[in-house]
Parts: structure tokens; sequence; C-alpha cells
């Protein structure tokens, strides 16, 4: 089966940075794009950004260009999702979200929280 | 960017009826169309993939078609567990992008 799980949930004050993570499971890391999900408190859903493992594609959103950085690690089939400058409105829930095929598989989220 | 505009807003629906959930899409998807549900804090799960097609265990009352840029969710018989935000989502062109979400309310 693929799974997908994430890091667990940050606090951080402002102008700190952060790094979160996606650890796949169950298909072939290298030959699907994986991506992730914000949701802010309330809101609906907005891809950040997705990059493709085996060819190191990356594609950010229009939003997303200048502080948000997408990565992977293939050899631990984990993809990471770096934000820097953090701002209060960037308090959220981040969802790493796998594409395989035709079919999405979501990890459980991971709460970002940026306070002072 | 293409644009998914979901229709209504909310829906108000009594248990055991039927609700139908809209999704156009502002150019053609090439049916490259997902529809989720997301329960209040939960993450999205996936209902319905390739516009028509429902994802592995989901209950056979989900149901969805298209036409053109024209996409459409059935819930059959809405049982209890199914009030719940609904999103349709396109990844034919980048940005992926979401619909603003219908939210299905008991009547």
């Amino acid at each position: 089966d693929v799974q997908v799980a994430q890091s667990g949930a940050e606090v951080k004050e402002p102008g700190e940075s952060l790094k979160i993570s996606c650890k796949a499971s169950g298909y072939t890391f290298t030959s699907f794009w994986i991506g992730w999900v914000r949701q802010m408190p309330g809101k609906g859903l907005e891809w950040m950004g997705i990059i493709h493992p085996g060819n190191s594609d990356i594609r950010y959103s229009p939003s997303s260009q200048g502080r948000v950085t997408i990565s992977v690690d293939e050899s631990i089939t984990t993809a990471y999702l770096q934000l820097s400058s953090l701002k209060a409105s960037d308090t959220a829930m981040y969802y790493c979200a796998s594409l395989v095929g035709a079919v999405y598989t979501w990890g459980q989220g991971t709460r970002v929280t940026v306070s002072s | 960017e293409i644009v998914m505009t979901q229709s209504p807003a909310t829906l108000s629906v009594s248990p055991g009826e039927r609700a139908t959930l809209s999704c156009r899409a502002s150019q053609d998807i090439n049916r490259n169309l997902a529809w989720y549900q997301q329960r209040p804090g939960q993450p999205p799960r996936l209902l319905i993939y390739r516009a028509s097609t429902r994802a592995t265990g989901i209950p056979a009352r989900f149901s969805a078609s298209d036409f053109g840029t024209d996409f459409t969710l059935t819930i059959s018989s809405l049982q209890s567990e199914d009030f719940a935000i609904y999103y349709c989502q396109q990844h034919n062109n980048w940005p992926w992008t979401f619909g603003q979400g219908t939210r299905v309310e008991i009547k």
C-alpha cells in the first residue's frame, strides 16, 4: 500500500526557518510526483509546490515563490518542505501528498504555529 | 492558472436524501480531476479520481460524472458521516488548483 507519513507539529517564532518531512513508502519513489498543500485555519486547500524525484523537476505555485524550498532525499524516500523567514500568516496545516498514476495519497498533516 | 469553481458554497440536505455538487473548470483539464471529502480536523480523503473512478474503499453511494469542463459529484443517500466539505481539484496544468469547496450540512 502507498503510505505517506509526515513529521510532527512545530511551533516557531517569526523570522525563524522550518523544515518538515514526508516519508513515502509502498511505491517507486522516483517515478511519481510528490508535493505540499497548505491549509490555513478555516480556509481551503492550496498547492504550494511539487517535485518529481526521478529528475528533480520542481514547480512552485506563484504564491510560494521565494520563501519556499521543496527537496527530496531519494535514499530514504523522503520529501521536505522548507519555509524561511516565517510570519504569523504561515500558521497553517501543511499536507504532503503523492500522486501515483492518478491516485493521490495524503499524509496526516503537520500543524505549524508561528507566534511570538 | 486554471480556476475551479464549485457550487453551491453550502448545500443543506436531510439524511437519506441525494446531494449533487458541481465543479467547473475554466478550461479543458482532460478529465484530470479528483474529488475529496474533508471532515473537521482530518486530512482530505480521496473519493474520486480521473473524474469518475471511485477510489479504493469508497462506498458506492458516491458517484461522479463529467461533461466537457463541468464535473458533478453525487451522493445518493446521505449518511451522517457524509456531512463535510467537498473539494474538486485539477492536476492537468501546473499550478494544480482546488475549488473553494462545498459544505454539505444537515438540513
